[in-house]
C-alpha cells in the first residue's frame, strides 16, 4: 500500500535553533499534504495544507513565519520550525493525498516528536 | 465550527471482551465520518468510514454506524484481541469544498490484555 515516510521520528534541539521535518510519499504522487500537531492527550490539530508548487494555506492561529512549509515536488513536503522554543515541543504528523482528488485516501506518516530544550 | 468528541481513555479490556468507543460530532453540513487507528510506532491508518446517514462502516471486525439523529459514530467490536491495542481516532470531513482536511477527536488508547 501507499507509504508516507516522515523523518526524523524524534528530534531534540536547543531553544532558538531551527528544525526541519521531512514528509515523503514513497510510492505515489502527493498533490496535497497536510501538517498536524498533536499535544499530549489531545486531538490532531491541522496546522496547514500544502499543494505542490504553491504556497501553503495556514490555519487560523498558526504562525506562517514560524512554521515554514515547502512542497516543492509531488513526493516531498517539509516543515521547518524556526527559532524553536520549548512551547513548540509537540508531536508533528504529516499526511498526504494522492492525485485522485477529494476522495483519495489520506496516508499518514509516523510522526515526529520534537523536544525543544 | 466542526468538532469531534471521543470517549475518554485509556480503555483496558481483556481479550474477547466487547468494545465500544463513543464518538459524537458537531458539524454544520453533512460530513463523512472516519475511524483511524494508530498502532504503536506507526502512523495513522484508516480503519473504516461512512459517508452518509445510516451507513455502516466495517473492517477487521470493527463497525460503526453513522447516526445523524444522535450525531454519533460509535466504534464497536464484539471480541477484541491483544493485537487491537492501539490508539483510535474518530474524525470527520465536512464537505468537498474542505478538501480532505479532517477534524479529529482526542484519540482513545485501547489496551487489550491476554
Amino acid at each position: 500500500g501507499a507509504v508516507v515516510s516522515q523523518h526524523p521520528s524524534w528530534v531534540i534541539c536547543k531553544s532558538g535553533t531551527s528544525v526541519k521535518i521531512e514528509c515523503r510519499s514513497l510510492d505515489f504522487q502527493a498533490t496535497t499534504m497536510f501538517w498536524y500537531r498533536q499535544f499530549p492527550k489531545q486531538s490532531l490539530m491541522l496546522m496547514a495544507t500544502s499543494n505542490e508548487g504553491s504556497k501553503a494555506t495556514y490555519e487560523q492561529g498558526v504562525e506562517k513565519d514560524k512554521f515554514l512549509i515547502n512542497h516543492a515536488s509531488l513526493t516531498l513536503s517539509t516543515l521547518t520550525v524556526t527559532s524553536a522554543h520549548p512551547e513548540d515541543s509537540s508531536f508533528y504528523i504529516c499526511s498526504a493525498r494522492g492525485t485522485g482528488g477529494y476522495n483519495s485516501p489520506l496516508h499518514f506518516g509516523n510522526g515526529t516528536r520534537l523536544t525543544v530544550t | 465550527g466542526n468538532s469531534v468528541t471521543q470517549m475518554e481513555g485509556p480503555v483496558t479490556l481483556s481479550e474477547e471482551a466487547f468494545l465500544t468507543i463513543n464518538c459524537t460530532y458537531t458539524a454544520t453540513g453533512y460530513p463523512s465520518l472516519f475511524w483511524y487507528v494508530q498502532y504503536p510506532g506507526e502512523g495513522l491508518q484508516l480503519l473504516l468510514k461512512a459517508t452518509k446517514a445510516d451507513d455502516k462502516g466495517s473492517n477487521k471486525g470493527f463497525e460503526a454506524t453513522y447516526r445523524k439523529e444522535t450525531t454519533s459514530f460509535h466504534l464497536e467490536k464484539g471480541s477484541v484481541q491483544v493485537s487491537d491495542s492501539a490508539v483510535y481516532f474518530c474524525a470527520l470531513r465536512e464537505s468537498e469544498t474542505s478538501g480532505s482536511r479532517l477534524t479529529f477527536g482526542e484519540g482513545t488508547q485501547l489496551t487489550v490484555n491476554p
